[in-house]
């Protein structure tokens, strides 16, 4: 079955550091995979998906994520972090594919932004 | 620009309670879905609907029954509710592409 592993369910970084959030999936044929954000008392919102178009995909806000097959990974980075980044961050596979688009979430990374 | 609207956003029962959570969404969407949110474990998928007239079951659907009114709308029903439901419910729709989500109905039993 597929999942995915979000490691470091808190993650804090200083104002203009670089963000790092880790994720890897499992699975036996190529995903889709999917960086959501949702900011507190909302919903969640798209940030990128990988549809094997390009490994590298940037996404809304300045994130970008690599695909890394041989690692199984598809971490979601950030040169410089903002304030308004503080949010929790969850990672997604799709394991039907097509038309149903039924998604897998990881258990979620909450980012603090420091001042 | 609606999106996926969920009503109540707020709701508090007492066990063996039933109530039904609304959800529409006005983007011409095939699919939707209900999830649940709880601390440390993601979001669930419960039941989903890949087009009018289907619905199917997800990962966690004891407890829970829904209703694909119509192409818009997608309730879903707790006929007894129990203290382990108290979670935050969201919907979402997909025309095929990403999901888009409500902004949740925060459900408590007591």
């Amino acid at each position: 079955a597929q999942s995915v592993t979000q490691l470091g369910s808190h993650v804090s970084v200083s104002e203009g550091a670089l963000v790092l959030l880790r994720c890897n999936y499992s699975s036996s044929v190529p995903p889709y995979l999917f960086w959501y954000v949702q900011y507190p008392n909302q919903g969640l919102q798209l940030l990128l998906k990988y549809t094997s178009a390009a490994t590298l995909v940037k996404g809304i806000n300045g994130f970008e994520a690599e695909f890394k097959k041989s690692e199984t990974s598809f971490h979601l980075t950030k040169p410089s972090a903002h304030m308004s980044d503080a949010a929790e961050y969850f990672c997604a596979v799709n394991y039907a594919g097509g038309a149903t688009n039924k998604l897998i979430f990881g258990t979620g990374t909450l980012l603090a932004v420091q001042p | 620009n609606a999106g996926v609207t969920q009503t109540p956003k707020f709701q508090v029962l007492k066990t063996g309670q039933s109530m039904t959570l609304q959800c529409a969404q006005d983007m011409n969407h095939n699919s939707m879905y209900w999830y649940r949110q709880d601390p440390g474990m993601g979001l669930r998928l419960i039941y989903y609907s890949a087009s009018e007239g289907t619905t199917d079951k997800g990962e966690v659907p004891n407890g829970y029954n829904v209703s694909r009114l119509n192409k818009r709308e997608f309730s879903l029903r707790l006929e007894s509710a129990a203290p382990s439901q108290t979670s935050v419910y969201f919907c979402a729709s997909s025309g095929g592409g990403p999901l888009h989500f409500g902004n949740g109905t925060r459900l408590t039993v007591t």
